[in-house]
């Protein structure tokens, strides 16, 4: 089993719509976690980090289950630009903050 | 405050021989990151450095592969004898000094390297 697995998609999804990805991870132990964005052939971007009360900014919101060890991203009102990879990465204090990336969930937006 | 900055952005190699790839960290960051992927894939650690240290290389291959961040200068991800499947955008990531917080790491551009 991979550390941390994601649907790859693609996630094709009208403008306007809202659109939810799950992540899970294999080690009860981590302590850490965040969403990326990547967008095609470019470097990937903090998004947002992930806090056990679940948090929000703007249209995405990202929630915890510690229990059921997943994480998810729903992003409501999708615009275009959304269109990217969204990467979910764990991480743990191993003597430092090491974290582990999925592979992504690629969402397209159409117009 | 220029970001991570990585060079060369492509970087073309025959087969057998040496790719240098040079990482800048921002400003006031001590340590350093890289990362492979592959095409259609994720990114995969290869070695975690801080200034003249090796932390962790538990990602690095144990043949060709090797890494440093002197005192002065860049960080250096070095490959030896290429072979095609070392195709593949290298990045590199920076954090701040004093902690190895995630939350704070900032990605350069990437290298693109093709081996031909």
């Amino acid at each position: 089993r991979k550390e941390v697995e994601q649907d790859p998609g693609p996630f094709n999804v009208p403008e306007g719509a809202t659109v939810a990805f799950n992540c899970t991870y294999s080690n009860s132990a981590s302590q850490s976690f965040f969403w990326y964005r990547q967008d095609c052939r470019k470097e990937p971007k903090l998004l947002m980090s992930v806090y056990s009360s679940g948090n929000e900014d703007g249209r995405f919101t990202a929630q915890l289950n510690r229990a059921s060890q997943y994480i998810s991203l729903l992003i409501r009102d999708s615009k275009l630009s959304d269109s990217a990879t969204y990467l979910c990465v764990v991480g743990y204090s191993g003597g430092y903050q090491k974290v582990t990336f999925g592979t992504g969930t690629k969402l397209q937006v159409i117009p | 405050n220029a970001g991570v900055m990585q060079n060369p952005r492509h970087l073309v190699r025959r087969r057998g021989q040496e790719a240098r790839l040079r990482c800048s960290p921002m400003k006031g960051h001590s340590h350093v990151y890289w990362y492979r992927q592959l095409p259609e894939e994720g990114l995969k650690f290869m070695v975690y450095l801080q200034k003249e240290n090796i932390i962790d290389e538990s990602g690095m291959p144990k043949e060709r592969f090797s890494a440093e961040f002197p005192k002065e200068g860049p960080s250096i991800l070095r490959i030896q004898q290429v072979v095609r499947g070392d195709s593949a955008a290298y990045f590199c990531a920076s954090s701040p000094e004093g902690r190895a917080t995630y939350t704070e790491a900032f990605f350069g551009q990437g290298t693109r390297l093709t081996v031909v």
